[in-house]
């Protein structure tokens, strides 16, 4: 049961473009949402987050937006650049004891092209 | 941010031998560690919780007596592969998040296993 779902595999844009990547969830249980940057070979990077609280949250070139009536998040990386090129994760956390447990989407490859 | 590491970065080893991947948290003290397991072209995948004096809490399909859980300190927890096999091969990441970063996790570098 995948409850994060990362449905496009792939994102190829310009450079100077706006990147748009989408993210579903299906448990209405999770109370905070994370997307990460992945680069090969190496652990993900945290990007932004947002609390289920919010539905927007800025920082600098990447917007998180979330609608929880419809269960889905959408990052915005305006304008892309060339090194923005990676895979992006999209994860949902739901308290487990004293922290928290992260439940991650497929990713998706974002390509910006110069 | 909060540094973790992860040692080694890379490993190559026979079938049927057992591997340790340790985990670090640098700056921070961690009660709670995770371990990820990436397959190529798939998400990462949550093995098991780590928890610091205690046993670690698997998820379902893991093998626990496979995958074996060790942490010692409120900044290690080490991963050991047993009896590895060619399946075995993957990327296995580890995370942890300081109190004061309650909703973040920090990733470790992970490490590359390859089993011959």
């Amino acid at each position: 049961d995948q409850q994060v779902k990362q449905n496009s595999p792939s994102l190829s844009v310009q450079e100077g473009r706006i990147s748009i990547l989408n993210c579903d969830y299906t448990n209405s249980m999770f109370d905070y949402f994370l997307w990460y940057k992945k680069y090969p070979a190496e652990g993900p990077t945290f990007l932004i987050s947002i609390s289920s609280i919010k539905d927007k949250n800025e920082d600098g070139r990447f917007t998180v937006f979330l609608n929880k009536s419809a269960k889905h998040l959408s990052l915005h990386i305006v304008p892309s650049q060339p090194g923005d090129s990676a895979v992006y994760f999209c994860a949902a956390s739901v308290p487990q004891g004293g922290s928290e447990k992260l439940v991650f989407g497929k990713g998706m490859k974002l390509t910006v092209n110069p | 941010g909060a540094v973790v590491s992860q040692h080694p970065s890379r490993v190559i080893c026979k079938s049927g031998t057992s591997v340790k991947i340790e985990c670090r948290s640098l700056d921070f003290q961690a009660t709670t560690m995770f371990w990820y397991r990436q397959f190529p072209k798939q998400s990462l995948m949550l093995m098991a919780t780590s928890n610091e004096g205690s046993k670690a809490t698997y998820e379902q399909g893991v093998e626990k007596d496979k995958f074996l859980i060790n942490h010692a300190s409120l900044t290690l927890s080490t991963l050991t592969v047993t009896s590895a096999h060619p399946e075995d091969s993957s990327f296995y990441i580890c995370s942890a998040n300081p109190s004061d970063y309650y909703n973040e996790q920090f990733f470790g570098p992970g490490t590359r296993l390859t089993v011959l």
